[in-house]
């Protein structure tokens, strides 16, 4: 069974300071990996989808990487922002379809 | 750009209600899911559902069933609620035609509260 992991499980940094999130998939058996985006009480948004064939995905000031071999991806953000807080979920869709997700790292970027 | 709905924001139900939780998506879109989101968990499948009246069971199909008798209403029932299914209810919908590798939509999500 699937089982992903988000470290670090929340995080604070300052106006402009980069931000890393790391997610890790234990079956590299994998059609896709999403990186999502969730504010409180809200459904979630999707920032970036990188297919399996693919290493990295940029939109903006957001780059996912993936090395499916090792089972990871990290999301990068340059230059934070105060409305980038919010929290990150990673996702990875299985041979069956289904998305597994991760538990997700909570972001406040202080102003 | 898609739309998925759905029928409540915020819900509160006493043990032992039957709970419906309405899920609608105006994109044409052939399978449909239910989630639930829990702290330190992240979401969990419910259940899916690839067209009209056809339905599969997800991770965790124990005390909720699910209706589709329209392509894009999809339905989650708790039969008997439980002080254990208070949570927040994630919908979400997308087309084999692009491909299942294509993301899912979400809907704003029902937090529901059993007491």
């Amino acid at each position: 069974k699937q089982e992903v992991t988000q470290i670090p499980a929340a995080l604070s940094v300052p106006e402009g300071e980069n931000l890393v999130l790391n997610c890790s998939f234990t079956d590299s058996a994998i059609y896709n990996l999403q990186w999502f985006r969730q504010d409180p009480g809200k459904g979630l948004t999707s920032l970036l989808l990188i297919q399996s064939s693919q290493r990295e995905q940029t939109s903006g000031r957001l780059n996912a990487s993936l090395d499916k071999s090792s089972g990871r991806s990290t999301l990068y953000i340059a230059a934070s922002q105060p409305g980038d807080s919010a929290t990150y979920l990673c996702a990875v869709i299985n041979n069956d379809y289904k998305l597994s997700f991760g538990a997700g790292t909570t972001v406040t970027v202080r102003a | 750009d898609v739309k998925v709905t759905q029928s409540s924001r915020y819900l509160v139900k006493r043990t032992g209600e039957k709970v419906f939780l309405e899920c609608v998506q105006d994109m044409d879109h052939e399978n449909m899911f239910w989630y639930r989101q829990d702290p330190g968990l992240g979401l969990r499948l419910i259940y899916f559902s690839y067209d009209v009246k056809m339905k599969e069971k997800g991770d965790i199909p124990e005390g909720y069933s699910v209706s589709r008798e329209k392509k894009e209403r999809f339905s989650l029932i708790l039969e008997s609620a439980s002080t254990n299914q208070t949570s927040m209810y994630l919908c979400a919908s997308n087309s084999p035609r692009t491909g299942y590798t294509d993301t899912q939509y979400f809907g704003p999500g029902t937090r529901l509260t059993v007491l």
